[in-house]
């Protein structure tokens, strides 16, 4: 079963705006995780926020976490034709090791 | 290699046969898993594997699926007597730990598609 939802579930911008993904989950976690997938293809490591963090930053990315509200933010900013892509929030749930719990992700399109 | 390698990155089946589908984790990774993906969804978790712990088949859709690590490091996921709704991307992933902090590290796939 899906641990979080992401919203919207499509996002077409211009280069050069904002783009700002959401994810909700339902359970209690020990981390929160962003992977980004192109093309229907493998998934690639954005960056994790540990459940007693409340912001964090890599690069041109901005991850926010608020566990009262169950709900994290992915901000990627000055965007580009390249990060058109699928991302996606994943979490461990509560004390479960090992697996990780997906969303449905959001497809976001930068157009030129 | 330095990342992880899947093969063969596209199966075309009938429905009916069997297939397998293999992963080849990066050196020294102690944890794999498999998921699933079909078209538009998330992943589905389906197994994992830790060290020799027993490992975690509960995502395992029926009983017609199976995996098996060898020598802890490649792992095989057969699927018996394949259906249409088996069509999906399966996607394998290691980590160096199943510590609830470690970044998972995928590979490109398989697309299986059961006609």
């Amino acid at each position: 079963s899906q641990q979080g939802e992401e919203d919207p579930q499509a996002l077409s911008i211009q280069e050069g705006e904002n783009a700002t993904m959401n994810c909700s989950y339902k359970t209690s976690i020990n981390n929160l995780q962003w992977y980004r997938q192109n093309s229907g293809r493998g998934l690639v490591h954005l960056i994790l926020i540990r459940s007693n963090e409340r912001e964090k930053h890599s690069g041109r990315l901005r991850v926010t976490l608020d566990t009262s509200k169950k709900s994290s933010s992915l901000l990627i900013t000055a965007s580009r034709a390249a990060d058109t892509a699928s991302y996606f929030c994943a979490t461990h749930r509560g004390s479960t090791l090992g697996r990780l719990y997906f969303g449905r992700g959001t497809q976001l399109t930068v157009w030129p | 290699g330095a990342g992880v390698s899947q093969s063969p990155s596209n199966k075309v089946t009938e429905k009916g046969k069997d297939v397998e589908l293999r992963c080849d984790p990066i050196s020294g990774h102690t944890a794999l898993y498999w998921y699933r993906q079909s078209l538009g969804q998330g992943l589905e978790f389906l197994i994992y594997f830790q060290g020799n712990s027993a490992p975690d088949k509960s995502g395992l859709p029926s009983d017609r699926f199976s995996a098996e690590r060898t020598g802890g490091s490649v792992s095989t996921l057969t699927i018996q007597r394949t259906q249409q709704e088996d069509s999906a991307v399966y996607l394998c992933a290691s980590s160096f730990t199943s510590g609830r902090s470690s970044e998972q590290f995928f590979g490109p796939g398989t697309r299986l598609t059961v006609l």
